[in-house]
Formats: structure tokens, sequence, C-alpha cells
């Protein structure tokens, strides 16, 4: 079955502009998480949505950062006045929700690598 | 906060096993993870320890210590394929209702040499 997608894989943008990534989750997966990996890093955890919860935003670093998700399908991180430090590969992954036996087990997108020159 | 460590590299020989091992600091804690990330791919799910002990899945083990903040990954019968980058990550007890937000080591890349 299909797995999750992200869009675009690359993106290239100069500093100041706006970007915005995509993330459509597996179907069924009302869990979505957004992860940022840095060059050498381990990934850091931005946002988690759930259902129609509201969402966890407490690992967003500034607010040039906010995530939006319609009902438990398609996510978008948008990431406004972009810096050079914003440049990283930027994961999603979903999961089924809580309650589910196996809702520890997180299904990651192949990500979007955004350069800001 | 979290602080979890893990060796940068190591290499072992093909047929053979090897041990990644992973320590943790945390101000809470409710469940480590392992993850496999090959070069420019997604991470994909490994294990999950929540309790003591060792679980077993395959040629892939994972062992967890919580008195002692460590666990570790044993792969047997190492094979060309297994090389690649391996998370460890760790579930705050404070994540939110549901979530599994983790909270990553850096990796240690493992090469498989013939």
């Amino acid at each position: 079955g299909a797995g999750v997608s992200q869009s675009p894989s690359n993106k290239v943008t100069e500093k100041g502009k706006d970007v915005e990534l995509r993330c459509d989750p597996i179907s069924g997966h009302t869990a979505l998480y957004w992860y940022r990996q840095r060059l050498g890093q381990g990934l850091e955890f931005l946002i988690y949505f759930q259902g129609n919860s509201a969402p966890d935003k407490s690992g967003l670093p500034s607010d040039r950062f906010s995530a939006e998700r319609t009902g438990e399908s398609v996510s978008t991180l948008t990431i406004q006045r972009t810096q050079q430090e914003d440049s990283a590969v930027y994961l999603c992954a979903s999961s089924l929700g809580p309650g589910q036996v196996t809702s520890y087990e997180q299904y990651f997108g192949p990500g979007t690598r955004l350069t800001v020159t | 906060g979290q602080n979890i460590d893990q060796p940068t590299e190591m290499t072992a020989t093909e047929g053979a096993i090897v041990q990644i091992n992973c320590t943790y600091q945390t101000s809470g804690f409710n469940g480590l993870f392992w993850y496999q990330q090959h070069a420019g791919e997604a991470p994909t799910f490994l294990s999950y320890n929540v309790l003591d002990g060792l679980e077993e899945k395959g040629r892939f083990s994972s062992f967890l210590s919580r008195s002692k903040g460590y666990s570790y990954l044993l792969l047997k019968e190492l094979q060309m394929k297994d090389s690649a980058s391996y998370l460890c990550a760790v579930r705050d007890a404070y994540s939110g209702a549901g979530s599994y937000q983790l909270t990553f080591g850096k990796g240690t890349k493992l090469s498989v040499i013939p």
C-alpha cells in the first residue's frame, strides 16, 4: 500500500522567502508528526497532530514556523522568512491513533531537503 | 530535557555480531525506540522497549535497562544491506496524551565490510 509521501523532495530557496512543505500520511493514520533533521544532528520534533485535537506545537523553533492539517489528511508545514539555519531535511511521520495496538510505530516519509541560500 | 548518546560510527564484518549502545539522561521516560535509516531514505521502525529486558525480533534484538538509562541494539549475522545509520530515540513521559513525540540521538553509522 501507499506509504507517507512528501513534496517537494528538494527545495532551494533564497533567504527571506516563504516555503510550504506538504505531507500525505498513510490513509487511516490519525496521528501525524513533523521532524527536522539538520546535517550531523538527530531528528528534532516540531509538531504533532492527532485527529481534530489541538496540535502540540511545543517543538516549533520560532514563530516563523507553522503547520496545518485538514482533518486526518494532508498537512503543510510553512516556514516564513527563511533563514540559512532552516536548511535541513524535514520529515513527516504518521501512525495509528492513541489506543491502537501499534500506535507507537511511526512511518516516515522520504523527507523534503530544504536549502536556504 | 533529554540527552541521548550513541557512538558516531562503527564498522563490522559481514556475518559477525555488532552491538550499538545508547545511553540517555531524561527528565522523564516512557519508552525507547530504535530506527534504521539508510542514506538518503526515511527512517524505518526496528524496535520499541518500555520495560527492562531483551526483545528479540529475527536477527535484531534490543535491550533496555531503565535504572541505568541504557539500551543496546544487537545485530546478528550481519549482511551488507545492514549498512545504515541506527537511531536511538526516547519518548518523553511528558508527551501529550497519546503522543509518541520522540527525541532522537544523532545516530550511529554502521558500515558492514566483506
